[in-house]
């Protein structure tokens, strides 16, 4: 079945450095892919998308890379700052018109002041 | 606009109980979806709407019950209730996209935790 892994389980950066959440999708008719991020005691919120036409998108200090080919994808999150520790999500869609998203598991990223 | 709003936060029950968690939003949106988050597991489909009168299911939808008689309102029942359904749960809704893209934005409640004793 369809299917998202998600690389690391949990991420831990020094204040100002860069982090990097890998994902790796296996439905080869995947066409979106959005990241959320989870704070704590709250609902997952969408931070950044791309959609399988674009290689990357960018939004200030967050970014997401595509890689089609080898059906994986990656956030890219520069500069990063206390209010960056969450849990962040990555999904695919699956089956176009189905309106339906695979999530993977969650990395939960804790950033050092 | 209060969004997606779950009812209850908190909730305890018994093995065999039955009760329904509430979500109810407020933009309009034709697709609704129930999610259950547990540790090491992300977020799981159990089932989803399209619209009024129409349900279908998701990854997991074994011991759970759903209907949609408005746009605005999506309920999920759990008839008999198991140690295996603590879990959170959240609600996410969005609008669908013309021409079935997939490319729809969730807007999630903020959940509501589960305890089956």
């Amino acid at each position: 079945g369809e299917n998202v892994e998600q690389h690391p389980s949990t991420l831990s950066v020094q204040e100002g450095d860069s982090a990097v959440i890998k994902c790796t999708y296996s439905d080869s008719a995947s066409n979106y892919f959005p990241w959320y991020k989870q704070e704590l005691g709250k609902g997952p919120q969408l931070i950044i998308d791309i959609r399988s036409n674009v290689g990357e998108k960018k939004d200030q200090r967050i970014a997401v890379t595509l890689n089609k080919t080898a059906k994986h994808f990656s956030l890219h999150i520069t500069e990063t700052q206390p209010e960056d520790s969450a849990v962040y999500f990555c999904a695919a869609s699956i089956r176009t018109g189905t309106y339906k998203y695979i999530f993977g598991t969650g990395t939960r990223l804790k950033v050092l002041a | 606009n209060a969004g997606v709003t779950q009812t209850p936060k908190f909730q305890v029950l018994k093995t065999g109980q039955s009760m329904t968690l509430q979500c109810a939003q407020d933009m309009n949106h034709e697709y609704m979806s129930w999610y259950r988050q547990d540790p090491g597991m992300g977020l799981r489909l159990i089932h989803y709407s399209v619209g009024a009168g129409i349900t279908d299911q998701g990854e997991v939808p074994n011991g759970y019950n759903v209907s949609r008689s408005t746009t605005e309102d999506f309920p999920l029942r759990l008839l008999s209730a198991a140690p295996s359904q603590t879990s959170v749960y959240f609600c996410a809704s969005t609008l669908l996209a013309g021409g079935g893209s997939g490319a729809n934005v969730l807007t999630f409640g903020a959940g509501s935790r589960l305890t089956v004793l």
